[in-house]
């Protein structure tokens, strides 16, 4: 089982649709989570991070974390086709700085 | 404010070879992170430095190396170069080095062994 998992897509969503991204950890005792957005040929961008239970929102998007169940998923609201890119989900164990355990990455689609 | 840049963004080795990657930091930053990204494996941690020393190390064999200056510039060596190592290096820094998963990527040396 991968520390970090997330199905691969590629997840295509309309236009001004919902799209649903998630994730699921291995280890309970991980601290934080993480959303990084990776546009195809570029570097991975931090979008979302969520430390607490619930839901946290930021703008367009919405992380939610339920540590019991062991699952982080992020909603984006209105969907744009510059929202197409890689989604990667990463989890920070134990506040250990700069190591991050990534998810493959789940790759959106979203049609105009 | 300037990101993270990374020398030299692409370049080509033959097996056996040892190959050294820098990473300026974004001004500031203390902490470096080096990671390895392929198609197959994804995003894999490779370690970290924090003031000049070490903090986290992954899992990959002693091949892979890396060090910090004083002015938190971060190099990475990879010696007896395999055609595995093919990849895009990425670093990242990061500015509380602490709790923080919060990770500013340069835009990687993408390394290809023949």
């Amino acid at each position: 089982q991968k520390e970090v998992e997330q199905n691969s897509g590629p997840l295509s969503v309309p236009e001004g649709a919902i799209a649903s991204l998630n994730c699921t950890y291995s280890d309970r005792g991980s601290q934080s989570f993480f959303w990084y957005r990776q546009y195809s040929g570029k570097s991975p961008e931090l979008i979302m991070f969520i430390y607490s239970n619930g839901d946290k929102e930021d703008g367009r998007f919405t992380a939610q974390l339920n540590k019991a169940s062991q699952y982080v998923s992020l909603l984006i609201r209105d969907s744009q086709p510059s929202d197409s890119a890689t989604y990667l989900c990463a989890v920070n164990k134990d506040n250990q700085g700069g190591k991050l355990i990534f998810g493959q990455g789940t790759e959106l689609s979203v049609k105009p | 404010k300037a990101g993270v840049t990374q020398t030299p963004r692409y370049l080509i080795k033959t097996r056996g070879q040892q190959v050294t990657l820098s990473c300026s930091p974004i001004s500031g930053h203390r902490s470096v992170s080096w990671y390895q990204q392929t198609p197959g494996q994804g995003l894999q941690f490779l370690f970290e430095y924090f003031s000049e020393t070490q903090r986290n190390k992954g899992n990959f064999p002693g091949r892979f190396s890396g060090r910090q200056f004083s002015n938190s510039r971060s190099e990475m060596n990879v010696s007896t170069l395999e055609l595995g190592d093919s990849a895009l290096y990425l670093c990242a820094s990061s500015s509380t080095g602490g709790k923080s998963g919060e990770l500013f990527f340069g835009e990687g040396s993408r390394l290809t062994v023949l």
